[in-house]
């Protein structure tokens, strides 16, 4: 049982070049969100899903777009990148929303955006 | 706005006992979470508090405080492995995690 796993661990962009963050879960979790952690600041979400085939913008969506065609998948791409961008960026599900429901995280990604 | 205060940093001695304080000023209110973030690692889940009062979970306890908008994480005997950020989050109306910018614990020998 692996739990979150994000794919890659680390990665260096250009301004303006794209990539895509994989996020991959085995609990069976409906829930699965996307956030970005900056120093002196609390965790932003960026974008968030509640089930297969469904989004939703969190906080900070501007720049990111996702996708959750698998339920245990949910990707998060940067289609042009910028220095803004620059994070830590983890994955988190969890069974549903609400009352004392854990999120469990990713290890997290780091990217830098030069 | 939504807001969430904690400490930046704290200092402390192993084997004591140290208190993490946080506010919160949020649109609704359905419980209060507390997660630890060791440096480069991803945060995880500690405690949970929906209702006013304490809730003890070995050395670790959280109370809240709703009428307040204020918790406390209480960590009792602490061990060099405590040094880590201690993380506040409040669930809103929405059922989104709005999150505090973590307290640093620095455990001194």
């Amino acid at each position: 049982n692996a739990g979150v796993t994000q794919t890659p661990k680390f990665r260096v962009l250009k301004t303006g070049q794209s990539m895509t963050l994989l996020c991959a879960q085995d609990m069976n979790h409906e829930y699965m969100y996307w956030y970005r952690q900056d120093p002196g600041m609390g965790l932003r979400l960026i974008h968030y899903s509640v089930g297969e085939g469904t989004t939703a913008k969190g906080e900070v969506p501007d720049g990111y777009n996702v996708s959750r065609l698998k339920k245990q998948n949910f990707l998060l791409g940067l289609e042009s990148a910028a220095p803004s961008q620059t994070s830590v960026y983890f994955c988190a599900s969890s069974l549903t929303s609400g009352g004392a429901e854990t999120q469990y995280f990713g290890p997290g990604t780091r990217l830098l955006v030069l | 706005g939504q807001n969430i205060d904690q400490p930046t940093e704290m200092t402390a001695t192993e084997g004591a006992i140290v208190q993490i304080n946080c506010t919160y000023q949020t649109s609704g209110f359905n419980g209060l979470f507390w997660y630890q973030q060791h440096a480069g690692e991803a945060p995880t889940f500690l405690s949970y508090n929906v209702l006013d009062g304490l809730e003890e979970k070995g050395r670790f306890s959280s109370f809240l405080s709703r009428s307040k908008g204020y918790s406390y994480l209480l960590l009792k005997e602490l061990q060099m492995k405590d040094s880590a950020s201690y993380l506040c989050a409040v669930l809103d109306s929405n059922y989104q995690l709005i999150w505090g910018a973590g307290t640093k614990l620095i455990i001194k020998p």
